[in-house]
């Protein structure tokens, strides 16, 4: 696609359910990355994927934080049990692979409020 | 660990005049680029100049240019004939050489252009 796409925009959820948010990347682009943004916040770094590379898992929060990315595109961010402190907006972007100053194209966001 | 800081919360300016937003960080890289990104209220992360760190010469990108400081690991964003269209919240953030795409953000500054 032309850009990067991410849905829902927007879920409210209640405590302790499970959501899952879905990244569709950029064709062609080889890593992905999930960022989480709390209210009036910077962003926060939560899962990197690179081709067929493990991911570097080594920003999400708690093991109720999961990720896959299917076939080298489309990813989905799962938490399970969600709480209070989930509510977030949940970011993700592409980029194509190498060293260098790849640039990153973010998607709207997906905004998650837990009741 | 790298860490980045940004001590201006909310920062406004008249329209056609220059507003300078400020930023340190903090590494112990020695390869890494430092950027400016742009979240206007569609939340979606735009960038908006990046920094090599071993390039001396400060970036520019028409309007906006910066004033990099290496020793005191300033990285300045500058914004001339504000237009109001710049109202947005502006992150600086930092990444190493190997992986550009994990970024470290600073908190933000809301900016606001004013007619």
């Amino acid at each position: 696609g032309a850009g990067v796409s991410q849905s829902p925009s927007n879920k409210v959820t209640e405590k302790g359910k499970d959501v899952e948010l879905r990244c569709d990347p950029i064709s062609g682009h080889t890593a992905l990355y999930w960022y989480r943004q709390s209210l009036g916040q910077g962003l926060e770094f939560l899962i990197y994927f690179q081709g067929n590379s493990a991911p570097d898992k080594s920003g999400l929060p708690s093991d109720r934080f999961s990720a896959e990315r299917t076939g080298g595109s489309v990813s989905t961010l799962t938490i399970q049990r969600t709480q209070q402190e989930d509510s977030a907006v949940y970011l993700c972007a592409s980029s194509s692979a190498g060293v260098g100053a790849n640039v990153l194209t973010f998607g709207a966001g997906s905004r998650l409020t837990v009741l | 660990a790298q860490t980045v800081t940004q001590s201006q919360p909310e920062m406004s300016v008249q329209e056609a005049e220059t507003v300078t937003l400020s930023c340190t960080y903090d590494t112990s890289e020695n390869n890494y680029y430092l950027f400016w990104y742009k979240q206007p209220p569609s939340r979606q992360m735009i960038l908006v100049i990046r920094q090599e760190a071993y390039k001396q010469q400060n970036a520019t990108e028409n309007r906006f240019s910066v004033n990099f400081q290496k020793a005191a690991k300033s990285f300045s964003l500058k914004i001339s004939d504000s237009q109001l269209g710049d109202t947005a919240m502006y992150f600086c953030a930092s990444a190493i050489r190997s992986n550009t795409g994990k970024l470290i953000f600073g908190q933000g500054t809301t900016l606001q252009v004013k007619p």
